[in-house]
Order: structure tokens, then C-alpha cells, then sequence
């Protein structure tokens, strides 16, 4: 079974620009999440799909960072612009009902 | 503001011994607990979750909550090196499809 997969691995960009991470969950995974985890920090939620609603978005800062799971499937992950703070490991994770979450590799981000 | 504490270590043991990783969380409405693994520049891995009070053993690894004292450990037992990670601790409030509040994890390292 294919594991959740992300691109990119790595994004170097200036401060003010913009910058989507995309993942494709594992095959069948109904619940998407898309956590960011700063160094030395556990994982934080940022917003957690149920097929193509964005059941909690909560955490998500709604003036920069944008979702969405077009088709219930892929999803994306989009910061516009981005500032020096959001420099982090943006994760997503996947599961099946009740399933446990399993997460991808990650996107390192480094803002100039 | 629902919190997990962790010990962040690092914890260091030599090789054979019996690690002991423990968690405190605070909303006492959590229903699910997870153990995750990650290697340093790789993403968590799950290794345990516990849903009831007692003891739960998968080979090496024994997880124990107690809901009362809002407890949760990991033991590791016969460490060996390639254990050295960092171990985060996940609580949810609803199912494992929900979102899940990670510690700041522990640095485990078994020494040689």
C-alpha cells in the first residue's frame, strides 16, 4: 500500500511570496489533515477534511493560508503571502473511519 | 486550552534496558491515545494507541493509561539503538479520525 505523498520536500522562498504543498492521501483514506510542525514542537492541526468538507479549520490562519480537497482526494495547501514565522514542516496525514492517521514525509519550508 | 506534557529529554539508557516514556494531558474528555516515533527529519510514525484504562503490549512495546490520573506511558523494553527517536505522545477527544494534540515529545537515546 502506497503511503501518503507530498510534494514538494523542500521550498526555499522570500518573505511576501506565494506557496502551495500538495498530497495525495493513501488510496481509500476518507479524513485528510494537514498539520505544521515547528522545530522542537509536536505536530499542530491545521485543518482536517471528511472527504471534501472542511469539517475543522479552526487553527487554520484564514488571511494567509487557504485549503481545499477538490473531489475528496488530493488536496492543497496554499500560503499567500508568506512571513518569516511560517517557516515549519507542513505535514499531512490521512486516515479511514476510525482508522489511525498516517503521515507523509512532510514539506520543510524555509522563508528569506 | 487542551495540553499534553511531555518530558523533552533527553532520556538516555544503554542498550538492553527498559525506556519509560510517560504523558500527562489535560482535557479529561480524551478517548483515544497514540504513541508516534520520529527519527530526526522524518515524519511521525505510529507505534501504539491505547483506547481503555490498563495495559496494551505489541512485542517490545507496552503502552498503560489510567484515565483517572490522566496518565499515559510507553515502555520499550530491551532497547536497542535504532529506538533513538524522538517519541510524541497524541491525545484525541473524539475517534482517531479526530484531531490529535501532540506533545513536544521525548528524545530518546539507547547508547551502545
Amino acid at each position: 500500500e502506497a503511503g501518503v505523498v507530498q510534494s514538494p520536500r523542500y521550498k526555499i522562498i522570500e518573505k511576501k511570496q506565494p506557496v502551495a504543498f500538495w498530497c495525495n492521501p493513501i488510496s481509500g483514506h476518507n479524513t485528510l489533515y494537514w498539520y505544521r510542525q515547528n522545530l522542537g514542537q509536536g505536530p499542530e492541526l491545521l485543518i482536517r477534511y471528511e472527504n471534501e468538507e472542511a469539517v475543522d479549520d479552526s487553527q487554520l490562519p484564514k488571511d494567509r493560508f487557504s485549503a481545499e480537497r477538490l473531489k475528496g482526494v488530493d488536496s492543497t495547501l496554499k500560503i499567500q503571502p508568506a512571513e518569516l514565522g511560517d517557516s515549519a514542516v507542513y505535514l499531512c496525514a490521512s486516515s479511514y473511519d476510525q482508522g489511525a492517521q498516517h503521515f507523509g514525509d512532510g514539506t520543510r519550508l524555509s522563508i528569506l | 486550552q487542551k495540553e499534553v506534557e511531555q518530558n523533552s529529554g533527553p532520556l538516555s539508557v544503554p542498550e538492553g534496558a527498559i525506556a519509560s516514556l510517560n504523558c500527562t494531558y489535560s482535557d479529561r474528555g480524551s478517548q483515544s491515545f497514540f504513541w508516534y516515533r520520529q527519527y530526526s527529519g522524518k515524519s511521525p510514525e505510529l507505534i501504539m494507541f491505547i483506547y481503555s484504562n490498563g495495559d496494551k503490549e505489541d512485542g517490545r512495546f507496552t503502552a498503560q493509561l489510567n484515565k483517572a490520573s490522566q496518565y499515559v506511558s510507553l515502555l520499550i523494553r530491551d532497547s536497542q539503538p535504532s529506538d533513538s527517536a524522538t517519541y510524541l505522545c497524541a491525545v484525541s477527544s473524539g475517534g482517531s479520525n479526530y484531531k490529535l494534540t501532540f506533545g513536544k515529545g521525548t528524545l530518546l537515546t539507547v547508547n551502545p
